[in-house]
């Protein structure tokens, strides 16, 4: 149980393009969903916390208006880089938490490497 | 000064030895405690979870978290191959859902 997927697990576009990736909780709903980004040999850095139905709360230094995070159901929320520059090629990996009760544990997607040319 | 240290390696053992992981921490308020791993260009999985201090045994896993040192480890032993692999220390508070992640760990485990 608690299998989150990402799609599409890779993606290669062209500067100027805007990118949708999708998280799934496969087999539980997911109250808040976080989504990630990672550079190589680096820790995961939060970008952004959604919960379902309402707007998502962007960490510091993360353009609300570039990444777009859309949690419309219980059981995906997608990410869209708007406008993408090289500078956004990185991993970005979701995961999903079940709120409530004592581990408000998180479970992860497999990740999405997107790399803008 | 990071909230989560923790060594990058790589820390590289010979295939049966005992691996020991740590990461130390500044902010007394965390409760839960996390180690995740991630192998190459995959998502992070959970591997233990443990809440305040104390000592959490899962196979060959073995997490401590000693909150008057702020300092927390995981013991992996008899190390194989496919536990190559990078080694997350996670840890959040009570009450709110943000969770803080350390750098991560670079282990080989050479057969």
């Amino acid at each position: 149980g608690a299998v989150v997927s990402q799609h599409p697990s890779w993606v290669i576009c062209k500067s100027g393009t805007s990118v949708k990736i999708e998280c799934r909780s496969l087999d539980f709903q997911a109250t808040t969903m976080f989504w990630y980004r990672q550079f190589p040999k680096q820790s995961l850095m939060l970008m952004a916390t959604s919960n379902e139905g309402s707007k998502a709360t962007y960490e510091q230094g993360v353009e609300k208006d570039k990444f777009l995070i859309n949690h419309a159901s219980l059981t995906l929320s997608t990410l869209t880089v708007t406008s993408a520059h090289p500078e956004d090629s990185s991993f970005y990996i979701c995961s999903a938490s079940l709120a409530g009760g004592l581990r408000d544990e998180q479970f992860f997607g497999p990740g999405t490497r997107l790399t803008v040319l | 000064q990071k909230e989560v240290e923790q060594d990058p390696g790589p820390l590289s053992v010979p295939e049966g030895a005992i691996v020991s992981l740590n990461c130390t921490y500044s902010n007394s308020a965390f409760q839960y405690f996390m180690w995740y791993r991630q192998y190459s260009r995959k998502g992070p999985e959970l591997l233990m979870y443990t809440y305040s201090s104390g000592n959490k045994e899962d196979g060959r896993f073995t997490a401590q978290v000693d909150k008057s040192s702020k300092y927390i480890s995981l013991f992996i032993r008899d190390s194989q191959p496919s536990d190559s692999a990078t080694y997350l220390c996670a840890m959040k508070g009570t009450g709110g859902f943000k969770t803080i992640f350390g750098a991560g760990t670079r282990l080989f485990v050479k057969a």
